[in-house]
């Protein structure tokens, strides 16, 4: 299992430049998440699936669209990046599990580190 | 809203020197609290998740407990190789979001020889 997988590792972008981060993962996890980490403001969701065909929003998600058409893939889409978004982006998926029932453990991806000059 | 305030924000230990992290959060009912090892440039590695007060969790050095406000992380005479950022992470069960979870901002360990 090669787990959740992203690319590219490094980005630098222009302001106004639109990009795809991708993430992938193996395990057959029905959630996946997208995660900014910025110093001093700990990991802030973005967008997440539990699903192919289902997204919704999380705590910060404008600038940024996805889609999700298989189980395994989860791109995140920026539209015209900003130097706001410049930030280090981690995906994440687990088993959704039971309704009301223990949680799952989330696993995290290597990571993008996205520059917006 | 959910809040994770992890302290202190950054812990120099000598080796062998054990000490503890702490995890504070408030929750709209806790699902499950998680604790993450992240290595510098790497993503977070899963360690520990806690269910309810009065949990334990052990994994060679490190020992997560639980309590209805808090969590520390215990680490018996520590390593160099334990050096990293901790972060908590919780939650909830009557969350809109899926699997969302709310992190605090970490604890940096540095253990030296």
């Amino acid at each position: 299992n090669a787990g959740v997988t992203q690319t590219p590792k490094f980005q630098v972008l222009k302001t106004g430049q639109s990009m795809t981060l991708q993430c992938a993962q193996d395990m057959n996890h029905e959630y996946m998440s997208w995660y900014r980490q910025d110093p001093g403001m700990g990991l802030r969701l973005i967008h997440y699936s539990v699903g192919a065909g289902i997204t919704d929003q999380g705590e910060v998600p404008n600038g940024y669209n996805v889609s999700r058409s298989t189980t395994e893939d989860f791109p995140l889409r920026l539209l015209s990046a900003a130097p706001s978004q410049t930030s280090v982006y981690f995906c994440a998926s687990s088993y959704m599990g039971l309704a009301g029932g223990p949680s799952n453990e989330q696993f995290f991806g290597p990571g993008t580190r996205l520059t917006v000059l | 809203e959910d809040q994770v305030t992890q302290s202190p924000e950054a812990l120099r230990l000598q080796e062998g020197e054990s000490s503890s992290l702490n995890c504070s959060y408030t929750v709209s009912g806790l699902r499950g609290l998680f604790w993450y090892r992240q290595d510098p440039g790497k993503g977070p590695e899963f360690l520990f998740t806690l269910y309810s007060a009065g949990e334990e969790k052990e994994k060679e050095r490190l020992k997560a407990t639980l309590t209805k406000k808090e969590s520390f992380l215990h680490i018996t005479a520590p390593k160099p190789e334990d050096s990293a950022t901790y972060l908590c992470a919780v939650q909830a069960a009557l969350t809109g979001g899926g699997n969302k979870l709310t992190f605090g901002t970490g604890t940096q360990l540095k253990v030296e020889l």
